[in-house]
């Protein structure tokens, strides 16, 4: 089966602008995570989603992040306005079920580069 | 809330060395996840551990659950030049969220 897909791979931007990206979960999986994992840092959960409602979102900065998952499929996480801070690498991950106990399959990832 | 450590940060051995990385929870987990993120790529799941006191073995890897369910380790026995990379755990709270922990990057020297 095909992974999970994310685009773009890379992004530079200014502080201060926009940016999205986006991912497309492995077919059929239920829950989809946004996490943002800083360089030498474990993955951090942003935002789970299961089908199109949100599970959990409490370590989202919700003055500048949004995320959106319509349809219970693809989703897109936005980052308006961007901080230096912001730099790091954003995975999307997918799995079958809900909760913990599916395994989590990864994306390649968005590298961010907040300049 | 739920807080996962993980110890050491790096490692380094010499090929044919054993390794060990260590994850403790602050609170009672459901269950544990390991992953290895290779440098440059994405976490991979290698396996979970949901009973206490579990172990797990995968060739020379052996995974084990702590009785209290609140830590977890990850031995590699006679690490070869493809085991390199970082390796996470995952703890799951009751409440079907998850914590990462930071990670240990293994580096393995021919």
């Amino acid at each position: 089966e095909a992974g999970v897909a994310q685009s773009p791979r890379y992004k530079i931007i200014e502080k201060r602008q926009s940016v999205a990206f986006w991912c497309n979960p492995i077919s059929g999986h239920a829950t989809l995570y946004w996490y943002q994992q800083i360089l030498g840092q474990g993955p951090k959960l942003l935002i789970q989603f299961q089908n199109n409602g949100v599970v959990d979102d409490s370590q989202l900065p919700k003055d500048r992040f949004s995320a959106e998952r319509l349809k219970g499929v693809d989703s897109t996480l936005k980052i308006q306005p961007a901080k230096l801070e912001d730099s790091a690498v954003y995975l999307c991950a997918s799995s079958r079920g809900v909760g913990g106990t599916d395994t989590q399959y990864f994306g390649p990832g968005t590298r961010l580069t907040v300049l | 809330g739920q807080q996962v450590m993980q110890i050491p940060q790096y490692q380094h051995v010499q090929e044919g060395e054993d390794f060990t990385t260590y994850c403790n929870s602050s609170t009672t987990l459901s269950n544990i996840q390991w992953y290895k993120q290779r440098p440059g790529g994405h976490p991979v799941f290698l396996i979970q551990l949901v009973k206490s006191g579990e172990v797990k073995k995968q060739k020379r890897l052996t995974f084990q659950f702590g009785e209290a369910k609140k830590n977890s380790s990850l031995h590699i026995t006679a690490t070869q030049t493809t085991d390199v990379g970082t390796y996470f755990c995952a703890g799951w709270g009751n409440a079907g969220k998850s914590t990462f922990g930071d990670g240990t990057t293994l580096t393995v020297k021919p």
